[in-house]
This record gives C-alpha cells, sequence and structure tokens, in this order.
C-alpha cells in the first residue's frame, strides 16, 4: 500500500541528546514537510523539501536539521539546541505540482523529553 | 506572513445539525490553495476538502462544503447532518507556490469540533 511511514510512533529522548525522527514515503512525491503540533497551537512548518538535496527553513526550524537524499525519505534530527523539543510531529508529502496539491501524512511521532 | 485563523476553538452540536467553522487568512499572493484537514483521536490528518483559489464555485464532497470569498480571504467549512464520526480537530490551511514548487501548508489553531447523540 502507498503512503508514508513514521517511525518510532513513540520515542524518549534524554535532555542533551540528539534524536532521529524518521520519515518514508512511497508515493513518489517531490516534495515533504515535517510539522510540529503542540496543544492549541495547529501545526507549525519546521522544514520542507521541493526536491532531492534541497530543502528550505520553514517557521521553527531553529534547533532542528533534516537532509533529503533520497526522494522517498526525509529525516528530522531534533538536536540539543532545541530548548523545548516535546511535541507531536507529523510527517507529510505532496506531489507538488499545482495539479495534484493534496498533503498526505504520516500518523506522527510523539517525542517527550525526559 | 501568511497567516490563517480560526476564531471558535471550540463548537458543539447535535447528531444531524448543521454546523459552519469559520476560517480567515491573510496573503500577499494571488494563486493559493485552501484545505480543510480533519484529525479525530487517532491524530491521522486526513484531507476533508480542497478549494483552488482561481476557482470561483465552491467545492463540496458529500455533507461537506464550503463557503469561499476571496475579496474577504474568508473560507468557512459547512458540514451538513451530522454524524458521531465527524467528532474530531478541523485544521484550516493553505498553500502557495515558489520556485516551481509546492511550498508547505500554513495552518489555522484548529476548531474542535464535538457531535452529542
Amino acid at each position: 500500500d502507498g503512503g508514508i511511514t513514521q517511525s518510532p510512533k513513540y520515542l524518549f529522548r534524554k535532555e542533551g541528546q540528539n534524536v532521529t525522527l524518521s520519515c518514508e514515503q512511497n508515493l513518489n512525491h517531490d516534495a515533504m514537510y515535517w510539522y510540529r503540533q503542540d496543544p492549541g497551537q495547529g501545526l507549525r512548518l519546521i522544514y520542507y523539501s521541493q526536491i532531492v538535496n534541497d530543502f528550505q527553513k520553514g517557521d521553527i526550524a531553529e534547533g532542528y536539521s533534516v537532509s533529503r537524499e533520497k526522494k522517498e525519505s526525509f529525516p528530522l534530527t531534533v538536536t540539543s539546541a532545541q530548548k523545548n523539543p516535546t511535541a507531536f510531529y507529523l510527517c507529510a508529502s505532496s506531489s507538488g505540482t499545482k495539479r495534484n496539491t493534496e498533503a498526505f501524512f504520516g500518523q506522527g511521532t510523539r517525542l517527550t523529553v525526559v | 506572513a501568511q497567516t490563517v485563523t480560526q476564531s471558535q476553538p471550540e463548537m458543539s452540536v447535535q447528531e444531524a445539525e448543521t454546523v459552519t467553522l469559520s476560517c480567515t487568512y491573510d496573503t500577499s499572493e494571488n494563486n493559493y490553495y485552501l484545505f480543510w484537514y480533519k484529525q479525530p483521536p487517532s491524530r491521522q490528518m486526513i484531507l476533508v476538502i480542497r478549494q483552488e483559489a482561481y476557482k470561483q464555485q465552491n467545492a463540496t464532497e458529500n455533507r461537506f462544503s464550503v463557503n469561499f470569498q476571496k475579496a474577504a480571504k474568508s473560507f468557512s467549512l459547512k458540514i451538513s447532518d451530522s454524524q458521531l464520526g465527524d467528532t474530531a480537530m478541523y485544521f484550516c490551511a493553505f498553500m502557495t507556490y515558489s520556485g516551481g514548487g509546492a511550498d508547505g501548508l500554513t495552518f489555522g489553531k484548529g476548531t474542535h469540533l464535538i457531535i452529542q447523540p
């Protein structure tokens, strides 16, 4: 089945550690996105990539890093510089064309700092 | 800066009633796309309906329809004959394009819709 897979579903991190969230899609989509969701805040864009080997900062990129070495994969690293990393993280993808604008979402990763 | 405002943090209606969720947005772009997404307790984001800004006709999908007022930058969602399964967070969002590709979706803060039996 085509779709977006995020792993793990739950992740615990000690303070001061980096952690990487996985996002893989088999929809052949060019564009991929990472969002952070906090209660009462909606979804806020962290990073997005329109094409392989290229990505842009979103509204809250500080303390995060990404890579886009393959079309199918867009991992997000939460670094120790992120002061409040506990949140729900959603990955999404879209074809990137104006004809097919719908973004498809993964099931999310809940990150907790312990 | 592009913003999306949902002024109703929570709404509650009886099953089978009609409910309208409001959304306003601000952008300097002329070409963009508007969306309503639903997030049930499972937290899976599900597309409800989509509207192209260049189309004057309001989009409809079964019990869901929108009232798109481009000049007023308003994009409300109407749910007819509401069902218990419609209980969820609803997010208004829009997307622009730059450099030949899609920019990220900009979301509102959401409206928690509760359908009462």
